[in-house]
């Protein structure tokens, strides 16, 4: 069955880092692009950033920009996405997802989601 | 701060046809096409409308998409109570708000 699984639910302390992960599934990210969403606790969507793992080209939302890493193992079919220190603010779940094409950009598949918890 | 503004909530009772809208810029929905997906409570998001009116295998027939200019549409049809859950529209953005934007979100209410 083609899926992403997401690493489970963690819990830090603000100034910590964190570094969560998405793996693929057989090749099912071989030329796609992957990104990741936040929801905060009872928020909308907010698309983050992705990633073409094959050769690890990036993008990220203007608001996200600086405050995480997306990152990828292509060997390996996972994704990552890290912070290097963590605030309250992070607190959210966080979905990885496939974007379809690069011509519409539809989310096709996702993961069931990671949440994170910082709290002092 | 998203970019693809839509109405808070809907609600109708079963059978009943409601409509979402999901209006945008000629960055965004005016040049690019319209995807839209349902969470339902506690669940991963799932997509439901891709390319403006397409529906993915799997994704029943009451369930359509609308596009005109720089705003477009959900509308399902036959509302059912399993419908209840949250929607969201998204669209690629040209502009600085990308690349890719996200609704604010319809919470949808079968009374």
């Amino acid at each position: 069955e083609v899926q992403l699984v997401q690493s489970g639910p963690e819990v830090k302390k603000p100034g910590e880092s964190l570094n969560i992960s998405c793996q693929g599934s057989g090749s099912i990210f071989t030329n796609y692009w992957v990104g990741w969403v936040r929801q905060m606790p009872g928020k909308g969507l907010e698309w983050m950033g992705m990633i073409y793992p094959d050769d690890s080209d990036t993008r990220y939302s203007p608001s996200f920009r600086g405050r995480v890493t997306i990152s990828a193992d292509r060997s390996i079919d996972t994704l990552y996405l890290q912070w290097s220190s963590l605030q309250a603010s992070d607190t959210a779940i966080y979905f990885c997802a496939r974007h379809a094409d690069y011509l519409n950009w539809y989310f096709d598949l996702w993961g069931r989601g990671t949440l994170v918890t910082v709290s002092s | 701060q998203s970019v693809l503004t839509q109405p808070p909530s809907a609600s109708g009772t079963p059978g009943q046809r409601i409509t979402i809208s999901c209006s945008g810029s000629r960055s965004n929905i005016g040049t690019n096409t319209v995807s839209w997906y349902q969470q339902l409570s506690g669940t991963a998001p799932k997509l439901l409308i891709n390319r403006n009116t397409q529906r993915p295998a799997g994704v029943p027939a009451r369930f359509s998409g609308s596009k005109s200019g720089t705003s477009a549409s959900l509308a399902i049809s036959g509302l059912q109570s399993e419908d209840e859950a949250d929607y969201y529209c998204a669209a690629w953005d040209d502009s600085l708000n990308g690349p890719y934007v996200f609704g604010t979100g319809t919470t949808v209410t079968v009374l």
